[in-house]
């Protein structure tokens, strides 16, 4: 089963502060997957990286394959980009699997 | 919006109970997932279904299965409730062919178990 890591827990900033979330991963695997969870539950897949970078607004994505290790940047942060960040990976490391997620990391974005 | 829905958005059992909750997925897609989320956790993969047959499975007791019917919907069953499994359940499809595919999440079910 593949462990990932995920840090920090909880994370509160100023807007406009470029923020980064660090995730890890024990088993190689074939996509790293980065989500949002708003309260109330809802997840929402913002990246799904398999190596280098990825760029959505001002939301950027890395994944260092040969390290098991990925993170996710936003640039000038924003109030409403407070949520709870998931990174997860496949449970066993291969392609048709389930997600193994991280515990999240709760951000605050204050104005 | 995923275009995944799950029914229904808020149930109550009790200890010892049984109870189904419902997956619809996105049209086409031909592997569902699901997953247990406790209160401050991260979500948990109970089992994933591809095609009908399951296709991995967490750590999750013989109690919890599944279904997976050809017109896009599923179920998750879970026999004999504990106060544990009081969660989130969501339920997320994807259309799994040569390379692995993004993961669409419905909004989940809450399950109270008294």
């Amino acid at each position: 089963k593949n462990e990932v890591e995920q840090s920090p827990q909880n994370l509160t900033a100023q807007e406009g502060e470029f923020i980064t979330i660090n995730c890890s991963y024990s088993v190689g695997i074939s996509a790293l997957h980065w989500l949002q969870q708003h309260p109330g539950g809802g997840i929402v897949s913002l990246f799904m990286l398999s190596s280098g970078k990825k760029k959505h607004g001002r939301l950027i994505a890395t994944i260092n394959i040969q390290e098991k290790h990925s993170s996710l940047h936003i640039t000038a942060s924003h109030p409403r980009d407070s949520a709870v960040y998931i990174c997860a990976a496949p449970y066993s490391g291969g392609g048709a699997d389930g997600l193994t997620f991280g515990k999240g990391t709760h951000l605050i974005i204050q104005p | 919006e995923t275009g995944v829905t799950q029914s229904p958005t808020h149930l109550i059992k009790t200890r010892g109970q049984q109870v189904t909750l419902r997956c619809s997925s996105q049209s086409g897609h031909n592997t569902v997932s699901w997953y247990q989320q406790a209160l401050g956790q991260g979500p948990q993969f109970i089992f994933q279904y591809y095609r009908e047959e399951e296709n991995g499975r967490g750590n999750f007791p013989p109690r919890f299965s599944g279904l997976q019917f050809p017109n896009y919907s599923s179920e998750l069953n879970v026999n004999a409730l504990e106060l544990d499994d009081s969660a989130l359940y969501l339920c997320a499809s994807s259309l799994v062919g040569r390379t692995y595919n993004e993961q669409f999440f419905g909004p989940g079910t809450r399950l109270t178990v008294l």
